[in-house]
């Protein structure tokens, strides 16, 4: 069964240091999400790609995160300087057919 | 704009009794109506999805749901729970504008005891 690829699962760094995680969407899905999620909270959307464009980063802090789908495939979320703040999880995501999204693994991100 | 309540933070039943997660939704056409499951440190797993057509729907694990577009809701329910069910549930609405997206609730954490 076709599923969502991230990398790392865990990743932990010290406060303003640059981090930089991956995802490789199910072959064939043309939209990508990037989500943050803290503990105990619903998933929050950062960005939306569709196929190598951005749709929407409206809700993506562009002064230090920055994504990237440069060939419409797989995607890579920056964050630079980090900060304490930005210890949670970083969900990404395909859409299927009826608008379901899959989701890979996660990356756990814990800032010191 | 659409919202999804998921009125329940914490759940506790008993290994073998039935359960029912609450979810409801405010859109402003007919929905798209997801359930998902996350175990602790990992991704969100779909359970089951709504779109059109029968409005029981069938998940994987057991599960299903039931939307009722008269009470805007659309819980989750499973008649007999297995402690491997401990999980933290969510419910999302969508599509959302040219961008189709989805809107998840706060989720449920369901805690099962043997």
């Amino acid at each position: 069964e076709a599923e969502v690829a991230q990398s790392p699962r865990y990743k932990i760094t010290e406060k303003s240091q640059a981090v930089a995680f991956w995802c490789d969407p199910i072959s064939g899905h043309a939209t990508l999400y990037w989500y943050r999620q803290i503990l105990g909270q619903g998933p929050e959307l950062l960005v939306q790609f569709q196929d190598e464009s951005v749709v929407d980063d409206s809700q993506l802090p562009k002064d230090r995160f920055s994504a990237e789908r440069l060939k419409g495939v797989d995607s890579t979320l920056k964050i630079q300087p980090a900060e304490l703040g930005d210890s949670a999880m970083y969900l990404c995501a395909s859409r299927g057919l009826y608008n379901e999204q899959f989701f890979g693994p996660g990356t756990r991100l814990t800032v010191l | 704009a659409q919202s999804v309540t998921q009125p329940d933070i914490h759940i506790t039943v008993s290994e073998g009794a039935s359960l029912e997660l609450r979810c409801n939704y405010s859109y402003g056409a007919t929905p798209y109506l997801f359930w998902y499951v996350q175990s602790p440190g990992q991704g969100l797993q779909l359970l089951l999805k709504y779109f059109s057509g029968d409005t029981l729907v069938q998940g994987i694990k057991g599960f299903e749901a039931e939307f009722k577009r008269s009470q805007s809701s659309f819980n989750l329910r499973k008649p007999s729970v297995h402690w491997s069910d401990a999980a933290e549930y969510f419910c999302a609405v969508g599509p959302s504008g040219s961008a189709r997206q989805l809107t998840f609730g706060s989720g449920t954490q369901l805690t099962v005891l043997p």
